[in-house]
């Protein structure tokens, strides 16, 4: 089956610690992106991806690190710098068509929990 | 000023009549919106897509784009209480080549029997 697969589900992070979330997608989809959701707010833009080995920062990207080696895959380090890490986590992705990306579909998320 | 603008609710609507959500946006530039329904805990989903200005119409939902005004709304009629959820806007900009996709913060909608 096609889709979106984010792990792990729950994840928790030490202080001081860089943790990776993994964004994993066979819809052969262009573009990926990550954000962050805080209890009761909408969706925040870490970074996104239009193509293989290129990537832009969001509206919240300090504290967080991407790559994107291979078009399924774009995983997300949230390193020690981040203060304030404990969030839903979501990845999403999309094809673009005639110049324009479409509609975005979501993984799961993670849920980060700092101890 | 944010880019995408929500009025974040609780917006309480009876079973059965029709629930009216709103979103205006910053960047005359943007090119594609879309209307995605969450559920707590749960990850979004898509509802609804428009691109052109007018009205586009699925089922019980229809979306209205308005580029003159930098405004667009989700009506859902005969509204059911499965339809209670948080319902958010996105909007696609162009940012040298690379596509940002921006949400508001979400209108939280309650259907009441």
């Amino acid at each position: 089956d096609g889709g979106i697969t984010q792990s792990p589900k729950y994840l928790f992070r030490k202080e001081g610690q860089n943790v990776t979330l993994s964004c994993e997608q066979n819809l052969n989809h262009d573009a990926m992106y990550w954000y962050r959701q805080d209890p009761g707010q909408g969706l925040r833009l870490i970074y996104y991806s239009q193509i293989v080995n290129d990537f832009q920062k969001g509206d919240i990207a300090e504290g967080y690190s991407v790559s994107r080696e291979k078009k399924e895959s774009f995983p997300l380090t949230v390193t020690s710098a981040q203060k304030n890490p404990t969030a839903f986590y979501l990845c999403a992705s999309s094809i673009r068509t005639g110049g324009v990306n479409t509609e975005a579909f979501f993984g799961q998320g993670t849920r980060l929990t700092v101890v | 000023q944010k880019e995408v603008e929500q009025n974040s609710g609780p917006l309480s609507v009876p079973e059965g009549a029709i629930a009216s959500l709103n979103c205006t946006y910053s960047d005359r530039g943007s090119q594609s919106f879309f209307w995605y329904r969450q559920y707590s805990g749960k990850s979004p989903e898509l509802i609804m897509f428009i691109y052109s200005n007018g009205d586009k119409e699925d089922g019980r939902f229809t979306a209205q784009l308005n580029k003159a005004s930098q405004y667009v709304s989700l009506l859902i009629r005969d509204s059911q209480p499965s339809d209670s959820a948080t319902y958010l806007c996105a909007v696609t900009r162009s940012n040298f080549g690379n596509e940002k996709l921006t949400f508001g913060t979400g209108t939280r909608l309650t259907i009441i029997p």
